[in-house]
């Protein structure tokens, strides 16, 4: 398997322009995870979905971030209108479980898509 | 809610043992990982340890777990500048999201 792929690596675009990142997880996953990395506030998870469906979204900073998956093997998560404080690196992940009820699951990350808004 | 702390930076010499330490506020994780990022990819499982265990060693890794004082440090035995990365510990919160510390980033000098 390719592991978890997202597009693009690099963004960058100007504020108040629509951004929509990319990701294909793997497959056999259902579990599919949004994150935030930033020097300040470190790694914040944004969503997760389990089969397509928004589990737990409270990590969306507000209403300008959305995040869909509209089949098994697709997400995105787009920012609408962008700020420059939304420049970030962007992981998606993804797993076949979470670790509830005694059992634990890896989740495998992609290689992150570097967003910079100007 | 659960809070997770690492210090941000250790710096060793190629063939000293690295400590990279956490601690964390609640207690009801079942199991804590060690994630590895390299620079310019995405985290990547260390090793875990489950929450009744006290220490796991898997070849150059040392997983102690301390849960009197909320404390896991993962050790690095014969620290190699391939090791030079970020590490984070994480907890596994309400709803199984995994909670991940700052990150430690360890530099490994020649």
């Amino acid at each position: 398997d390719a592991g978890v792929i997202q597009s693009p690596r690099h963004e960058v675009t100007e504020m108040g322009q629509e951004v929509t990142l990319r990701c294909k997880p793997i497959s056999g996953h259902d579990y599919l995870f949004w994150y935030r990395q930033t020097m300040m506030r470190g790694l914040e998870l944004l969503i997760y979905f389990n089969n397509n469906v928004p589990i737990d979204d409270s990590g969306m900073p507000e209403d300008r971030f959305s995040a869909k998956m509209p089949n098994a093997s697709f997400s995105t998560l787009k920012i609408q209108p962008s700020e420059p404080r939304d420049s970030a690196v962007y992981f998606c992940a993804s797993s076949t479980g979470v670790a509830v009820g005694g059992v634990t699951y890896e989740q495998y990350f992609g290689p992150g898509t570097r967003l910079t808004v100007t | 809610g659960e809070d997770v702390e690492q210090s941000l930076f250790l710096s060793v010499r190629e063939g000293d043992s690295s400590v990279i330490n956490c601690t964390y506020t609640d207690s009801s994780s079942t199991y804590l990982y060690w994630y590895k990022q390299e620079p310019g990819a995405g985290l990547q499982l260390l090793t875990y340890i489950f929450s009744n265990m006290d220490m796991k060693q898997d070849q150059r890794l040392t997983v102690l777990l301390n849960k009197k004082d909320k404390h896991l440090s993962l050790r690095i035995a014969d620290t190699q500048t391939g090791d030079s990365a970020i590490y984070f510990c994480a907890l596994v919160g309400n709803t199984g999201k995994l909670i991940f510390g700052q990150g430690t980033t360890l530099q490994v000098k020649p």
